[in-house]
């Protein structure tokens, strides 16, 4: 079954310090694209980063990385030196070639709470 | 600023009417997602378009349709609401139908309330 696995529903991380949130995915399809977005207490879904299956190298977009492990599965998003306004929800999400069109299948998101 | 506009932001109506959302993909973009979000709850998709045709369905009830117009934009209609509805609804558009590159972009979401 194509499904992504977030397992922490809460974290807390002191401001400065780096973080790591967890996601594993599950597809055979050898051709995917992982995302991670950041939703605020104000609702809205902001893109933060991608990688692709066939990617060599972990993604990085400014204090945001993405640990990248193909076989064990798990696309985590690293934050570092958190920020008072890191604190949202996460959601990793999984985007795959079916029946003609990408689908994109989210998991069910981390509240993180950057504690000053 | 994602570019994806939606509007109204919120909505407050009663059990039984029938509401219309309305989304504008950002410029270029063809493809339009929507997708609900309940209290705490992760993204259900509901329904993607592709170019003014209906390209994929997902959870999407019997009572509420979907159509993109010409000019890209998108209306998502919900009809006979119940309290089970009350939801933060996005839409999201994409270059093309999506692609394993192309991260879906988000617009702010329309909260709707149904009491």
């Amino acid at each position: 079954a194509q499904k992504i696995t977030q397992t922490q529903p809460g974290m807390f991380v002191q401001e400065k310090e780096a973080v790591t949130l967890d996601c594993t995915y599950d597809t055979s399809d050898p051709s995917y694209g992982l995302f991670w977005y950041k939703q605020p207490s104000s609702g809205e879904m902001i893109f933060l980063i991608y990688q692709g299956s066939y990617d060599q190298q972990n993604a990085t977009e400014g204090r945001y990385s993405l640990n990248f492990q193909k076989a064990r599965k798990s696309a985590n998003l690293v934050i570092s030196a958190s920020q008072l306004g890191d604190s949202a929800m996460y959601f990793c999400a999984m985007s795959l070639f079916t029946s003609g069109t990408y689908k994109y299948i989210f998991g069910t998101g981390t509240r993180l709470k950057v504690l000053a | 600023d994602s570019g994806v506009t939606q509007t109204p932001k919120h909505l407050i109506t009663a059990t039984g009417q029938r509401v219309t959302l309305r989304c504008s993909p950002r410029s270029g973009d063809l493809s339009v997602y929507w997708y609900q979000q309940s209290l705490d709850q992760g993204l259900q998709f509901l329904i993607q378009y592709y170019n003014g045709e209906e390209r994929a369905k997902g959870n999407i009830l019997e009572r509420f349709s979907a159509q993109q117009f010409p000019d890209l934009h998108s209306e998502l209609n919900l009809s006979s609401l119940e309290l089970g509805d009350s939801a933060l609804y996005f839409c999201a558009s994409s270059v093309l139908a999506g692609g394993n590159n192309s991260p879906l972009h988000f617009g702010n979401g329309t909260r709707l309330t149904v009491t």
